[in-house]
């Protein structure tokens, strides 16, 4: 069974500066991809990168990019130049991408605390 | 473009009552479609999905059942709320494609409180 792992609960951060957000992922399957969200204190879940466990680059968004470690099992998301509206829980959330397969499973999140 | 509306925004119900949570896609064709559940400071949970009219895959068993009447169209509901339904719901939908992202987009949640 596949697992991701948050273990950053809370994160404070000055404003401009970048963060890592934490996480990691237990699967035996070879094909997979790996997800990031963010969820504002609105609620609505909105996604920001995608990496596909046979991608070679790190994906990048704009001011988001993914810290693939492959080896490590490891998915992070970077954040450049913090801005107060990225304050925010972050999940990462990882598909299995076998036929059929629609599940994603979630991390438990990280509240990201951006200061002016 | 495609959007998802999902309603009401928040719900207050007493035990026992029925509930009828709807999800509505726009600007695609035979989404995938999911209902999630979010407990309070959790990640979600998937409660159920569909490929496509009629066909419901529930991935908890629980209290709550899912329907797909209109190939865009996803019910969320139950016969009688127990306290432990409380939570917010989220309502998804993704598209397959050959690059395999599969990328859910999810609608704006349903508050729901059972008390």
């Amino acid at each position: 069974a596949q697992k991701i792992t948050q273990t950053q609960p809370g994160m404070f951060v000055q404003e401009k500066e970048a963060v890592t957000l934490d996480c990691t992922y237990d699967t035996s399957d070879q094909s997979y991809g790996l997800f990031w969200y963010k969820q504002p204190s609105s609620g609505e879940m909105i996604f920001l990168i995608y990496q596909g466990s046979y991608d070679e680059q790190n994906a990048t968004e704009g001011r988001y990019s993914l810290n693939f470690q492959k080896a490590r099992k490891s998915a992070n998301l970077v954040i450049s130049a913090s801005q107060l509206g990225d304050s925010a829980m972050y999940f990462c959330a990882m598909r299995l991408r076998s036929f059929g397969n629609e599940k994603l499973t979630f991390g438990t999140g990280t509240r990201l605390t951006i200061i002016p | 473009s495609q959007t998802i509306h999902q309603w009401p925004a928040t719900l207050v119900q007493p035990v026992g009552s029925p509930l009828s949570l709807e999800c509505t896609v726009e600007g695609t064709s035979n989404p995938n479609l999911y209902w999630y559940r979010q407990a309070a400071g959790r990640g979600l949970q998937l409660l159920f999905y569909s490929v496509g009219i009629g066909q419901i895959s529930s991935e908890v068993p629980q209290n709550l059942s899912a329907s797909r009447p209109q190939d865009r169209q996803f019910i969320l509901s139950s016969k009688k709320l127990l306290l432990s339904d409380s939570g917010f719901y989220l309502c998804a939908w993704s598209v397959d494609n050959r690059g395999g992202k599969n990328i859910q987009y999810f609608g704006a949640g349903t508050r729901l409180s059972v008390l």
